[in-house]
């Protein structure tokens, strides 16, 4: 199975930082890396797939960065609609999986 | 709009099996997998396996084989998981998500996703 590594697990930040996220895959994933942001009490949204591709409607301070093992999440501006917990995910093989989290919380 | 509707919260007993729909609207139901994940209380996602409403074929995860049966219905635009010999720690929302294939990932991207299902397990 292949492993998904995020970090932080969580991090403190005030509006109008950048923020950045990292997730490791534990091998090679090409591009399949997706993010999706996930407020409490409802369900995941995507926002970046392809690990680089911005899912539409999604503002554009989220980008996304990377290819083989190494993939950033970089919120440029953080919003106050912005704190949430982020998640990135594998579709390269099955299982699919998911890395741990991060929480984003206001400073 | 494309939009996935679950089932209502459950409460079940240890030992009981529960079904949870997710009902389709807004696309072609068959040209789309459906892929089920599980969150559980304060923790990350889980992802359960899929099924290919066009023909049943279904791919689960090794943790779940056995466990879990993930069905569709064509006429209705409904699929179904189902989760047997619950335990404590079952307990969890339970999300459907349609999955959208992009270049040559099959697996593509997930969404939309469903609201989600509660299911307590207690006796």
């Amino acid at each position: 199975d292949i492993q998904m590594t995020q970090s932080p697990s969580s991090l403190s930040a005030s509006v109008g930082d950048r923020v950045s996220i990292t997730c490791r895959a534990s091998q090679t994933i090409s591009t399949s890396l997706n993010w999706y942001q996930q407020k409490p009490g409802k369900a995941p949204n995507l926002l970046i797939y392809a690990a680089s591709s911005l899912q539409s409607g999604v503002p554009s301070r989220f980008s996304g960065s990377g290819s083989g093992t190494d993939f950033t999440l970089t919120i440029t501006s953080l919003q106050p609609e912005d704190f949430a917990a982020y998640y990135c995910q594998q579709t390269y093989s099955t299982p699919l999986t998911f890395g741990g989290g991060t929480n984003v919380e206001i400073k | 709009q494309v939009q996935l509707v679950q089932s209502g919260a459950e409460v079940k007993k240890p030992g009981a099996s529960v079904k949870v729909s997710c009902k389709a609207s807004g696309y072609t139901f068959t040209s789309y997998y459906v892929h089920w994940v599980r969150q559980a209380p304060g923790q990350g996602l889980e992802w359960m396996g899929r099924i290919n409403p066009s023909g049943g074929s279904t791919i689960y995860a090794r943790k779940f084989e056995g466990r879990v049966t993930m069905t569709s219905d064509t006429s209705t635009s409904i699929v179904y998981m189902e989760l047997s010999s619950l335990r404590s720690e079952d307990a969890a929302v339970f999300y459907c998500a349609r999955a959208v294939a992009y270049g040559n990932n099959w697996y593509g991207r997930f969404d939309p996703w469903g609201q989600g299902t509660l299911v307590t397990v207690s006796s």
